[in-house]
């Protein structure tokens, strides 16, 4: 199975400043049809996970443009431009290139 | 709006059996493979299992495999997870989610049921 590895596992932001998350995989997400199958999810406390991003840098219908993804093959980022209060929860990156389809651990995003 | 409730779960003893049911609404369900994700302290997010729009295809994480089955009502817009010899390790929380495919490549989960927990204990 394919390793997602994110880092840091805490992030303590300044409400209005930037946020980055890391995340590699142990093996390229890459698939044969030329596509990267990395998406983030959002959750935040008490709720269930939320897509955010799809194929590397995608927003999922209604996320808002202070959220982006990049990255290719086997590193990628999740940027968030103002960190809101309403950001305050857990990030995971997760593939889907191959199955089984695998998650990172997850990165705490929490208000200084 | 487009959501998916579950219901089911709960506190059952090692060796039990629980059903777990999702239920689609202002989504499209019948075009769309469905899976089962689970979530616990020690393990983190796990995908448990898939089934193909049709119901044709299945598969599960090697060690649910022989205990759990998944299945569809595709006229009732549900998806089901039967879990028959439940361990201590099953204990997490249990979502569905809708899963993303095209042209039989798979590519993420755009929708998530509320999740519903699931203890096994004596």
């Amino acid at each position: 199975d394919i390793v997602m590895t994110q880092t840091p596992l805490s992030s303590p932001v300044t409400l209005g400043q930037p946020a980055s998350i890391s995340c590699r995989s142990s093996q390229s997400l890459v698939h044969r049809d030329g596509n990267t199958y990395l998406s983030w999810l959002q959750q935040r406390p008490g709720q269930p996970p939320r897509l955010l991003i799809y194929k590397i840098s995608n927003r999922f219908s209604g996320v808002p443009d202070r959220f982006s993804g990049s990255g290719a093959g086997t590193d990628f980022t999740l940027k968030i431009s103002r960190v809101e209060a309403d950001d305050v929860g857990v990030y995971y990156c997760m593939q889907a290139t191959q199955s089984p389809p695998t998650f990172g651990r997850g990165t705490r995003v929490e208000i200084k | 709006e487009a959501q998916l409730v579950q219901s089911g779960g709960g506190l059952v003893q090692p060796g039990g059996s629980l059903r777990l049911s999702c239920v689609a609404s202002g989504l499209s369900f019948s075009n769309y493979w469905m899976t089962w994700v689970r979530q616990s302290p020690g393990k983190g997010l796990e995908w448990v299992a898939n089934i193909k729009e049709d119901g044709s295809e299945k598969s599960f994480v090697d060690s649910v495999k022989g205990r759990f089955t998944i299945s569809r009502d595709n006229a009732k817009k549900s998806l089901y997870l039967q879990m028959n010899s439940l361990r201590a390790e099953d204990t997490a929380v249990y979502y569905c989610a809708r899963y993303h495919c095209s042209g039989g490549v798979c590519s993420t989960f755009d929708y998530w049921g509320q999740g519903t927990l699931v203890t096994v204990s004596s």
